[in-house]
């Protein structure tokens, strides 16, 4: 079980928005560890999506945006499109020292 | 344009070894802390272990800790990981991935990835 919860599964339409939560604790994201959220497609290198809570890597479409509040972040994605169904995870670091990541959420593009 | 280039994987026999490698282009080598990340079938990312770019300072996840051995070669622009003692739970597609800094940071991202090499521990 890992220590950073995501929801398993996600769904929503074309166009529509959808956000993805990524809950901590005090040990990571609530003691001021930056998040990093990435998408993993089929067959493909893993991506960077966004890092330091709410910055994008140049590239990445600005319907991606992240948030992070207390011990809990978020991604939203507006403007669906099909080619977004992936794997989403986030990602922090924890006392230990270890580097954590959520147990991952599907996207799926109805 | 970085690109990280993994191999070595292949099938193995409980209590075996393999070595990973990971050819790195398109970046200054040493001046990137480099990672290696597992994704065993059908579960979430597993953060391995890290090393910064002089080679002298690494972490390992405790799961493999005193069993996998991380180094790099600057002159080859090479990443390794040495498996010893391998336990059918550490079959996982490899990544290797790059951080942004020459050392190695609890905020930083792993901001670009190899497409993995598969491991397979099992008799």
């Amino acid at each position: 079980q890992s220590v950073l919860t995501q929801p398993p599964s996600v769904s929503g339409a074309p166009g529509q928005r959808v956000t993805i939560s990524c809950t901590g604790n005090s040990s990571n994201i609530g003691a001021g560890y930056d998040v990093q959220w990435y998408q993993l497609l089929p067959g493909t290198a893993p991506k960077l999506l966004i890092y330091g809570n709410n910055n994008r890597p140049s590239g990445v479409p600005d319907r991606f945006s992240g948030s992070k509040s207390g011990t809990s972040a978020s991604l939203a994605i507006t403007g669906l499109q099909v080619e977004d169904e992936a794997d989403y995870y986030c990602q922090s670091y924890d006392t230990s020292p270890s580097w954590m990541f959520g147990g991952g959420t599907k996207l799926t593009v109805l | 344009e970085v690109q990280l280039l993994e191999s070595g994987g292949g099938l193995v026999q409980p209590g075996g070894s393999l070595r990973l490698s990971c050819a790195a282009s398109g970046l200054t080598f040493n001046r990137a802390a480099m990672s290696w990340v597992r994704q065993a079938p059908g579960k979430g990312l597993e953060w391995v272990s890290n090393i910064d770019g002089t080679g002298r300072s690494a972490y390992y996840a405790d799961s493999v800790k005193g069993r996998f051995t991380i180094s790099r070669d600057n002159s080859k622009n090479t990443l390794y990981l040495q498996l010893n003692s391998l336990r059918v739970e550490d079959t996982a597609v490899y990544y290797c991935a790059k951080g942004p800094h020459t050392y190695i940071s609890g905020y930083d991202p792993f901001d670009y990835w190899g497409q993995g090499t598969l491991v397979t521990v099992s008799s």
